[in-house]
């Protein structure tokens, strides 16, 4: 079955770096374009970034753009999102996501247990 | 940006009651719409999408409606497990792909 399983997360100060991962299992990685979504403490689902299947297409919320970076590595089954200049507002827990389906960006369909990120002095 | 507003923010409700929740987009998404539950501690599950298509396994008390910008998923008989936090997406102009607040579903 479809398995995605995050790691990386922990407390960081302002202004430093983390990269999180995102293994998969279940499916053949390298035919999915995959995503992540943040959740803050106690609030709301906010897409983060989006890279296709080909790596060809990288797509990114505007409040992360040139600070955030999502890759993948086929020959690992992981997805990437390496995070730069962090602030506290950046703070949440992390989840990858993949679509239903192949053939598009859509229908978030399977989700990780997530990883949290806290940014704080 | 597409906002997307869900009211209301809680719905106190008894098992075995019907619950009604509702989104609506500030521009039409036509019926690219899909609504996720959150069980506390636990990540997103996809319900429906298609604003009325249900996702694999997810049971027939759950149904989706609307198009345009008004949409409704409503729960026809609650149980013990569909007390959670909904969300609705829109995924017809991306990006963003864009959730809403989320309507919190309480046992009364």
């Amino acid at each position: 079955q479809v398995q995605l399983v995050e790691s990386g997360g922990g407390v960081v100060q302002p202004g430093r770096s983390l990269r999180l991962s995102c293994v998969a299992s279940g499916f053949i990685f390298n035919r999915y374009s995959m995503h992540w979504v943040r959740q803050a403490p106690g609030k709301g689902l906010d897409w983060v970034a989006l890279i296709s299947y080909d790596g060809s297409t990288e797509l990114y919320a505007d409040s992360v753009r040139g600070r955030f970076s999502i890759s993948r590595d086929d020959s690992k089954d992981t997805l990437y999102l390496t995070m730069h200049n962090l602030r506290p507002e950046d703070t949440a827990v992390y989840y990858c996501a993949r679509p239903v389906n192949r053939d598009g960006y859509n229908l978030f369909g399977y989700w990780g247990q997530g990883t949290p990120v806290t940014v704080s002095s | 940006e597409i906002v997307m507003s869900q009211s209301p923010a809680t719905l106190s409700a008894s098992p075995g009651e019907r619950a009604t929740l509702s989104c609506r987009a500030s521009q039409s998404v036509s019926t690219n719409l899909a609504w996720f539950q959150q069980r506390p501690g636990q990540a997103p599950r996809l319900l429906i999408h298609g604003a009325s298509t249900r996702a694999t396994d997810v049971p027939p008390r759950f149904r989706g409606s609307g198009s345009g910008t008004e949409f409704t998923l409503t729960i026809t008989s609650l149980q013990s497990e569909d007390f959670a936090i909904y969300y609705c997406q829109q995924y017809n102009k991306w990006p963003p792909w864009t959730f809403g607040q989320g309507t919190r579903v309480d046992i009364k």
